[in-house]
């Protein structure tokens, strides 16, 4: 079925440092999301990349939509504290039915 | 209004017991889906209800019952649970159902209820 890779699986960095991690399918994914997610809360929606090539920002947050529409990368420059958390990628199941989600990238900022 | 609220955070039950997960959504969102997210790992679909109709189940076993009584509202009947099926279970909410391949629609999620089993 549709897997969604995505790397690394965990982060240590210092504060204010940027951060890079990416997803990617051997499928071919028309849309995707990006979420983070805190410690015993549900994840929220961060930014949405509907176009091939496509490049969002939201904040510090950058996401790109790859062109071959089979991988995606999310940037966070100037990390701080508050973005410790798992950021997971989702994308739409080729049934069309459901969300799946990448396994997680778990970030973890030191000061 | 952008939030999904989920009653209670927390809920610890025996292996015999009957509870109920509560979901309320009021941004008129016509989907409500049910997730199950053990830790440290991705949420997986359980349940997917467009226009109050059970419209997905993911083959879930039948001691998880999904009621949606209206349009705001999304429950979780539970009866008979194993201790593997401690989790944190998160409810979520789109504007339309899944449909359309080439857009998918943002869903927002509560904050879930980390369920133990004991």
């Amino acid at each position: 079925g549709q897997q969604l890779n995505q790397s690394p699986q965990s982060m240590f960095i210092q504060e204010g440092e940027d951060v890079s991690m990416n997803c990617t399918s051997s499928s071919i994914f028309n849309t995707w999301l990006w979420y983070k997610q805190d410690p015993g809360e549900g994840p929220v929606l961060l930014i949405a990349l509907y176009k091939a090539g496509e490049l969002t920002s939201n904040g510090r947050l950058t996401a790109q939509f790859g062109i071959t529409r089979k991988d995606s990368f999310l940037n966070i420059s100037a990390s701080i504290p508050s973005d410790v958390g798992i950021y997971f990628c989702a994308g739409l199941n080729q049934a069309g039915t459901a969300l799946i989600f990448g396994k997680g990238t778990t970030l973890s900022v030191s000061s | 209004d952008t939030e999904v609220t989920q009653t209670p955070k927390h809920l610890v039950m025996g292996m015999t017991n009957k509870k109920s997960l509560k979901c309320e959504q009021h941004m008129g969102h016509r989907a409500m889906y049910w997730y199950k997210q053990k830790a440290k790992k991705p949420p997986e679909l359980m349940f997917v209800y467009s226009y109050e109709k059970l419209s997905i189940n993911e083959s879930v076993p039948s001691r998880f019952s999904p009621e949606c009584p209206n349009s705001s509202l999304l429950n979780l009947h539970l009866h008979a649970l194993q201790p593997e099926d401690s989790a944190l279970y998160l409810c979520a909410s789109s504007q339309d159902p899944p449909r359309d391949v080439d857009r998918v629609e943002k869903l927002f999620f509560g904050s879930g209820t980390q369920l133990s089993v004991l």
